[in-house]
């Protein structure tokens, strides 16, 4: 079975603080992707990554980057928390078969 | 514009009342069609992937098919544990790359 792990399940932080959120995967997958989740906008893609310190940006990448310095390992940073970036963020990873795989999520709130 | 519709939004259902949701979807070069479906606070759980018009797979009470602009997910005889909100997301591109759509919020009373 594939894992993918999230750092936190929820996670509260105020305006203007640096964020990470870790994602972790156990299947050396190459492609891995970090999406936000609204309510009314459903999931929308921020970055993904398709090799190790390789990284394309998604359709809402404004105000984050991302790490990957390890193939299992992919980090979205909020280098300025805002409260517009409030949200549930889910990672997931990709294998061959372009079927994704979703971590649990990270229920963001920014005060 | 690619675009991905799901309907209905929301559907309620009595326990067996068998039902279908729709995804339809407007893209150039599909590669996969994918059915997730998602518990409230959780991250989406993979169901399905179809890859071709005419495909259909099956799992428990639930059947998804493919046309070659919509897909429908057939849910027979539900119970109340198949209560979620179901995602039908596509990707077009070798990155893998998924546009979701809506989302159907499906309700399933005993």
């Amino acid at each position: 079975d594939v894992k993918v792990t999230q750092s936190s399940r929820y996670l509260v932080k105020r305006t203007g603080e640096k964020v990470f959120l870790e994602c972790v995967q156990d299947m050396d997958h190459e492609n891995m992707f970090w999406y936000r989740q609204d309510p009314g906008l459903g999931l929308r893609l921020i970055y993904f990554s398709y090799d190790v310190k390789m990284k394309e940006k998604g359709d809402i990448p404004e105000g984050y980057s991302v790490s990957r310095e390890k193939k299992e390992r992919f980090s979205l940073i909020l280098e300025s928390a805002s409260t517009n970036q409030t949200s549930m963020y889910l990672c997931a990873s990709k294998e061959s078969t372009d079927t994704q795989y979703f971590g649990p999520g990270t229920r963001l709130t920014v005060l | 514009e690619d675009q991905v519709t799901q309907s209905p939004e929301a559907l309620r259902l009595q326990e067996g009342e068998s039902s279908s949701l729709n995804c339809s979807y407007t893209v150039s070069g599909l590669r996969g069609l994918f059915w997730y479906r998602q518990d409230p606070g959780k991250g989406p759980e993979f169901l399905f992937t179809l890859y071709s018009a005419g495909e259909e797979k099956e799992k428990e009470r639930l059947k998804a098919t493919l046309t070659k602009k919509e897909s429908f997910l057939h849910i027979t005889a539900p119970k109340p544990e198949d209560s979620a909100t179901y995602l039908c997301a596509v990707t077009t591109d070798s990155w893998g790359k998924l546009q979701f759509g809506a989302g159907t919020q499906v309700v399933v009373t005993p």
